[in-house]
């Protein structure tokens, strides 16, 4: 399968705790994004990589979170002391494009996250 | 800020009718692009338009990207219960080079056999 994978598909954490997701782009693609989406919402954007370096942080993303693409392949996407309000689908996608307008985004399965 | 929303928010179908969902955004946008989600699944791509008053049809569904670049239409004609999912209109801000998609909230469509 060569799509965008994202492991874990699901995770179910005690608030408080800490977790981390990895999403696996497809292979070549440049640009990797990260994108929140709750129940009835539309993908709110998180965070954008374009090989190894982030070039866009959504507001969304407080200190808590955290994300690394370090060499420009897999990326990683940490939530610090997890609040109820985080439980949400992250959802990874991966576009071929490397520069210009934006292009096709492929979208992973998505983790759905759970904060107890 | 960046704003773009989709109306209706739900549209239930019996098979065979027609659907329609529209997309608006506050400021002008690059190109538009439409995914389709459904239950318990991820956006997938359906198209990209880009150019002014484009057009474009894939077998029953056709989607129109306004003159102004700010509106989008996609419609679906004589639905079928394979169609049932959230449709996303998303699109970049005009100059922008970073490739961040705006997603509006969606058009939940039920089809009913």
């Amino acid at each position: 399968d060569t799509g965008v994978s994202q492991d874990p598909r699901h995770k179910i954490t005690k608030r408080g705790q800490n977790v981390t997701f990895r999403c696996d782009p497809i292979s070549e693609h440049n640009r990797l994004y990260w994108y929140r989406q709750t129940l009835g919402q539309g993908p709110e954007f998180l965070t954008y990589f374009q090989n190894e370096a982030q070039l866009e942080k959504s507001r969304l993303l407080s200190d808590r979170f955290s994300a690394e693409r370090p060499k420009g392949s897999f990326s990683t996407l940490e939530i610090q002391r997890t609040e109820q309000g985080d439980s949400a689908m992250y959802l990874c996608a991966s576009s071929p494009r490397t520069s210009g307008s934006a292009d096709t985004q492929y979208f992973g399965p998505g983790t759905r996250l759970t904060v107890l | 800020g960046q704003q773009v929303m989709q109306i209706p928010q739900y549209q239930h179908v019996q098979e065979g009718e027609d659907f329609t969902t529209y997309c608006n955004s506050s400021t002008t946008l690059s190109n538009i692009q439409w995914y389709k989600q459904r239950p318990g699944g991820h956006p997938v791509f359906l198209i990209q338009l880009v150019k002014s008053g484009e057009v474009k049809k894939q077998k029953r569904l056709t989607f129109q990207f306004g003159e102004a670049k700010k509106n989008s239409s996609l419609h679906i004609t004589a639905t079928q219960t394979t169609d049932v999912g959230t449709y996303f209109c998303a699109g970049p801000v005009r100059g922008s080079t970073l490739g961040r998609l705006y997603f509006g909230r969606g058009t939940q469509l039920t089809v009913w056999p």
